[in-house]
């Protein structure tokens, strides 16, 4: 079946410990997102990439980073830096040119302790 | 002022009910424009997209309005399996890839 994995579905971590976040996507889609969702709020974009080894900011991009090694996967990293990690994470990736509706994976809800 | 707006909620109607969202957005560039679902701690989930003609998907009506920079969502005939957080998505303007999402409105449809 076809669709963008995330994992792991749940991560704890202490304070001042960066984490990496999983998302890999088997839809052959060029462009990938990384969305932030905190608590009654709408999502927030993080970064996004429309192709391989190249990447944006989007409006939240402070103390965190991320990669684009292969169209397949977009890893985000919560740094130290990030100073209210805990959070909803969603990666999401569209087919590119043409299209503008985002395909959600199930999401990674980060807690840092 | 937000980009995308949304009365938050909740909307609480009996089933059967007739229930409209409506949603603002700020930048009079933005391009194309989205009705998602999203169950509670789940991923948000594309309903339908928005024409400027309006467009119909079974008991779900969505209606474009450019001149006043909103969107609507009708729901007709609700069932229980309606309760969700309804977000309003806007593609922005220039040069903007990404879409913007309003924070959503909750519906509760009880029995």
């Amino acid at each position: 079946d076809g669709g963008i994995t995330q994992s792991p579905k749940y991560l704890f971590r202490k304070e001042g410990q960066n984490v990496t976040l999983s998302c890999e996507q088997n839809l052959n889609h060029d462009a990938m997102y990384w969305y932030r969702q905190d608590p009654g709020q709408g999502l927030r974009l993080i970064y996004y990439s429309q192709i391989v080894n190249d990447f944006q900011k989007g409006d939240i991009a402070e103390g965190y980073s991320v990669s684009r090694e292969k169209k397949e996967s977009f890893p985000l990293t919560v740094t130290s830096a990030q100073k209210n990690p805990t959070a909803f994470y969603l990666c999401a990736s569209t087919s590119g040119e043409g299209t503008d509706t985002q395909y959600f994976g199930p999401g990674t809800r980060l807690t840092v302790l | 002022r937000k980009e995308v707006e949304q009365d938050p909620g909740p909307f609480n109607v009996p089933e059967g009910a007739t229930v409209a969202f409506n949603c603002t957005y700020s930048n009079s560039a933005s391009q194309s424009f989205f009705w998602y679902r999203q169950d509670c701690r789940k991923e948000p989930k594309l309903l339908m997209s928005v024409y400027s003609s309006g467009n119909e998907d079974g008991r779900f009506t969505a209606q474009l309005n450019r001149a006043s920079q909103y969107i609507s969502l009708l729901i007709r005939d609700s069932k229980l399996s309606d309760s969700a957080t309804y977000l309003c998505v806007v593609k922005g303007g220039t040069g903007r890839r990404a879409l913007t999402f309003g924070s959503g409105t909750r519906l509760q449809v009880q029995p």
